[in-house]
């Protein structure tokens, strides 16, 4: 069965760093696209990164500079490494296997990142 | 600049049809997309992928009730026979090298 779980929110000062990992069952992240997605609350989805087969890695302009996309597939795990975080930056956070040709064909249940002093 | 646009909000009364439209940003017609429904207080669920030529590919377990077409540049989700459980924030997506999309959902409230 195929499964995605988030963990490593929290709440986080502004300016502070935070590291979410996604852990993957029933494929392989390495041979997949995947990608992190956000909601603020009461608000929209959001697209925040990708991280290829090839392992290029790609961001939204919000968040470029600041978070970093990464896998271990020893693990099939994947990471987002958010530093300098701003309270607009609180949302949960979901991955989601991203079929280059289908779309987000997979979600996990999100985890919620809280920027506040 | 690829965007994607969609009414705030819809309504349709219990049982009836409701068909929800997506709008792709001029010159980017002929893009595919997906339809993504996310019920009050959980997580999104992929629905469908919609091919420019309105073919669609749903996801594991979708009902036939949900259904995708298109004309031009225009993606439509149509859900028939609406339920309760239809009463959802519905987002569309789509993707090219680098980027990914959404649009700003559509609220369905089944009446």
């Amino acid at each position: 069965e195929v499964q995605l779980v988030e963990s490593g929110g929290g709440l986080i000062q502004p300016g502070g760093s935070l590291k979410l990992s996604c852990a993957a069952s029933g494929f392989s992240v390495s041979s997949n696209y995947m990608s992190w997605v956000r909601q603020a609350p009461g608000k929209g989805l959001e697209w925040v990164s990708v991280i290829y087969s090839t392992g290029n890695t790609y961001y939204a302009d919000s968040v470029k500079g600041r978070f970093t996309i990464s896998r271990d597939n020893s693990k099939n795990t994947i990471f987002l490494q958010m530093n300098s975080l701003r309270a607009e930056d609180t949302a949960v956070y979901y991955c989601a296997r991203d079929s280059a040709a289908d779309g987000f064909d997979r979600w996990g249940q999100g985890t919620l990142v809280t920027v506040s002093s | 600049q690829l965007v994607l646009t969609q009414s705030p909000s819809a309504s349709a009364s219990l049982g009836a049809s409701v068909k929800l439209t997506c709008t792709l940003s001029s010159g980017h017609s002929s893009y595919a997309i997906a339809w993504h429904q996310q019920q009050p207080e959980k997580g999104p669920r992929y629905l469908m992928k919609l091919n420019r030529d309105g073919s669609h590919t749903k996801g594991d377990g979708i009902p036939d009730r949900f259904s995708g077409s298109n004309s031009g540049a225009e993606r439509y989700l149509t859900i028939s026979s609406l339920q309760s459980e239809d009463e959802a924030d519905y987002y569309c997506q789509t993707w090219g090298t680098g980027i990914r999309v959404f649009g700003g959902g559509t609220k369905l409230t089944v009446l």
